[in-house]
């Protein structure tokens, strides 16, 4: 079945303790992106990936890093993480689809983070 | 700087009725629009798009409008379905292959049976 997968799916963790969401993607698509979805101001574009080893960064990049080693995989890692980094995150891949004619995203299941 | 915005955070539509999403944006290089459904507990997934060559993209029972002058799409849902009932964003981005989005806040759809 073709899917993004995201891990974990929950996640409480403390001001200052180093962590890694995983995302990871089967379907071969060479764009990731990450998203954080907060109330009142919808998704928001953390970072993305047009392929191995190439990233760049979206919107809300501040205290956020990622790699690209494999096209499979996008983690999303948080050094340092702080309160305000309290969100729902999605993980999504994209590719051009021939029946709609446009770039469609295919979105994780998504990680809810608290950072207390 | 709300770039893409959706005004009512909520919608309440009986079945069989038309639903009408709205969504604004500023950024007049914004030239290519998407809307996504998003049930609770799940990721978004795509619905429907629409260029800024065309002002209306129909798929089934939904169609997007666009209004470029007034910088302004709607989508529209008819009939509406209990199983309709979903956040709905809108996001928009310069080019359709391009690597950035901009998104809406959402707007909470309930299909009332």
């Amino acid at each position: 079945e073709a899917q993004v997968t995201q891990n974990p799916r929950y996640l409480i963790t403390v001001t200052g303790k180093k962590l890694t969401v995983t995302c990871s993607q089967n379907m071969n698509h060479e764009y990731m992106s990450w998203y954080r979805q907060d109330p009142g101001l919808g998704l928001r574009q953390i970072y993305y990936s047009m392929n191995v080893e190439v990233t760049d960064k979206g919107d809300v990049p501040e205290g956020y890093k990622v790699s690209r080693k494999e096209k499979r995989n996008f983690p999303l890692i948080l050094e340092s993480p702080s309160p305000n980094q309290t969100s729902l995150y999605f993980c999504a891949s994209r590719a051009y689809a021939l029946t709609s004619e446009v770039y469609e995203q295919y979105f994780g299941p998504g990680t809810r983070l608290t950072v207390t | 700087d709300q770039q893409v915005k959706q005004n009512s955070p909520s919608l309440s539509v009986q079945e069989g009725r038309i639903s009408i999403l709205n969504c604004d944006y500023t950024n007049s290089m914004f030239d290519y629009f998407l809307w996504y459904k998003k049930y609770p507990a799940e990721g978004p997934t795509f619905l429907i798009s629409i260029s800024s060559i065309k002002d209306k993209n129909e798929d089934g029972r939904f169609t997007v409008f666009l209004n470029k002058s007034a910088k302004h799409l709607s989508l529209h849902i008819v009939p509406s379905q209990p199983g309709d009932s979903a956040v709905y964003f809108c996001a928009a981005s310069q080019g359709s292959g391009t690597y950035k989005y901009i998104f809406g806040t959402g707007t909470r759809l309930k299909v009332l049976a």
